[in-house]
């Protein structure tokens, strides 16, 4: 199965410490999304990136997250000085352009203690 | 801004039961309109989708009639059955891509035998 692998599948932080999620999209698929479900909400977009650049960031907040989809390797949500509100499925998913369907991740659930 | 309003879960019927899932949509322009699933354990999937006006998507016995007049997006199966237990997530696009989805708080099925 060469689907949209997340990983770790489920993180537990303590308040404060980095949170690193890790996407390794479909094999050759060049464009990753991300999302997060917050409890009892829907999914929202965070960030869209094609192969090293960031197309569309603007669902992401503006201070301690950051992704990259660098040209070798799986793409990273990092989450600095994490915070109980950062408690979420993260999700991301992974298509071979823009205007076709995306795949999703199982999905990271993080939870920040 | 664009936003999608499901019914609240969890809906809970007996197998060979009629389906209906409402969800209604606000956006500014001409959206396309989506259903994905979730079954337990899994990434989203895309179930079905319309891009216009009275277009009907349909997939695996589901259907959903894009309603411009009532900005609604209903998911209805006429029988459903255990295997269909699962969360279900009605999504808009703005443009004719998926990257950018704007999700519903999803519905959660049970179907009992």
């Amino acid at each position: 199965n060469a689907g949209v692998m997340q990983n770790p599948r489920h993180l537990v932080r303590r308040r404060g410490q980095e949170a690193r999620l890790r996407c390794s999209p479909v094999k050759g698929h060049s464009h990753v999304y991300w999302y997060r479900q917050l409890p009892e909400e829907g999914l929202k977009f965070m960030v869209y990136l094609q192969k090293e650049n960031i197309i569309d960031e603007s669902g992401m907040p503006k201070e301690r997250f950051s992704a990259e989809f660098p040209k070798e390797g799986p793409s990273i949500l990092r989450i600095q000085q994490v915070v109980r509100g950062d408690s979420a499925a993260y999700f991301c998913a992974s298509s071979p352009e823009s205007d076709t369907e995306a795949f999703f991740g199982q999905g990271t659930r993080l939870t920040v203690v | 801004g664009d936003s999608v309003t499901q019914m609240e879960g969890p809906v809970t019927l007996s197998e060979e039961a009629f389906l209906t899932i409402n969800c209604t949509y606000t956006a500014t322009g001409y959206p396309s309109l989506f259903w994905y699933v979730q079954y337990p354990g899994e990434g989203l999937q895309l179930l079905l989708k319309a891009t216009k006006a009275d277009d009907k998507g349909s997939n695996k016995g589901f259907e959903a009639t894009y309603r411009k007049e009532t900005t609604s997006f209903h998911l209805e199966k006429g029988s459903v059955q255990v295997s269909d237990s699962a969360v279900y997530f009605c999504a808009l696009s703005e443009n004719s891509g998926y990257s950018t989805l704007t999700f519903g708080k999803g519905t959660m099925l049970l179907v009992s035998p």
